[in-house]
């Protein structure tokens, strides 16, 4: 059972864009910054989106990231079949003090 | 070029221990931390604690406490992980992460990942 809640799974067609939610509460998302990762099957996480909504050096910016209150989206438009992943968010817990993971979405771009 | 390698994959028996390096290459670790991650096959990503490479502080997940070390050498810009006490839920792969230091613990999140420790326990 993660800490942050997220869908596991959601599909959309090329060109199209969808958002990945990601729930917490006041000891994580409410009280923190959020981060997003992507991970492609059989490598390891890559980070997408650092405090809340900046793209590291190299991401597009078809890569968005938003947060309000508790809760947290990461969009990302103008999808392509190699942005077929697995996304999680992540964040600092205040109460557990330490990092904590949403359990994934995984994307399919049909 | 800039990355965190690691060691390589592991096979253990229930009970036994296994130490995971990550080398930093192309930079420095004095101003990162190392978080280490483990994701059990299948499953996400689970966070296990992290080591301030300067002090050598650490802090564990309660999880793992007593069962987990973490330590770091600058000298070699290399930081490793034992687990002792493996069990078969302990089978998982394991990555070594930077984190740069700030007052805000993860503002500028894990922006990069060694390439993972296959690590399994079996009889």
């Amino acid at each position: 059972q993660s800490v942050l809640t997220q869908p596991p799974s959601i599909s959309a067609a090329p060109g199209q864009k969808v958002t990945v939610a990601c729930s917490g509460s006041s000891t994580n998302i409410g009280n923190s910054y959020v981060s997003w990762y992507q991970q492609v099957p059989g490598t390891a996480p890559k980070l997408l989106i650092y405090d809340d909504d900046k793209r590291p050096p190299g991401i597009p910016d078809r890569f968005s990231g938003s947060k309000s209150g508790t809760s947290a989206t990461l969009g990302i438009t103008g999808l392509q079949t190699g942005d077929e992943a697995d996304y999680y968010c992540g964040t600092w817990d205040t109460s557990l003090n330490g990092a904590v993971f949403g359990g994934g979405t995984q994307l399919t771009v049909l | 070029q800039v990355q965190l390698v690691q060691s390589g994959a592991e096979v253990r028996k229930p009970g036994a221990s296994v130490t995971v390096s990550c080398e930093a290459s192309g930079f420095t670790l004095n101003i990162y931390n190392i978080h280490w991650v483990r994701q059990a096959p299948g499953q996400g990503l689970e966070w296990m604690g992290w080591i301030d490479t300067m002090t050598d502080a650490t802090h564990y997940q309660q999880k793992f406490q007593g069962r987990v070390t973490m330590t770091a050498d600058r000298s070699i810009s290399r930081a490793s992980l034992e687990v002792t006490g493996l069990t078969s839920d302990d089978t998982a792969v394991y990555y070594c992460a930077r984190v740069e230091v700030t007052a805000i613990p993860l503002i500028l999140g894990m922006d990069l990942w060694g390439q993972g420790t296959p690590v399994s326990v079996s009889s």
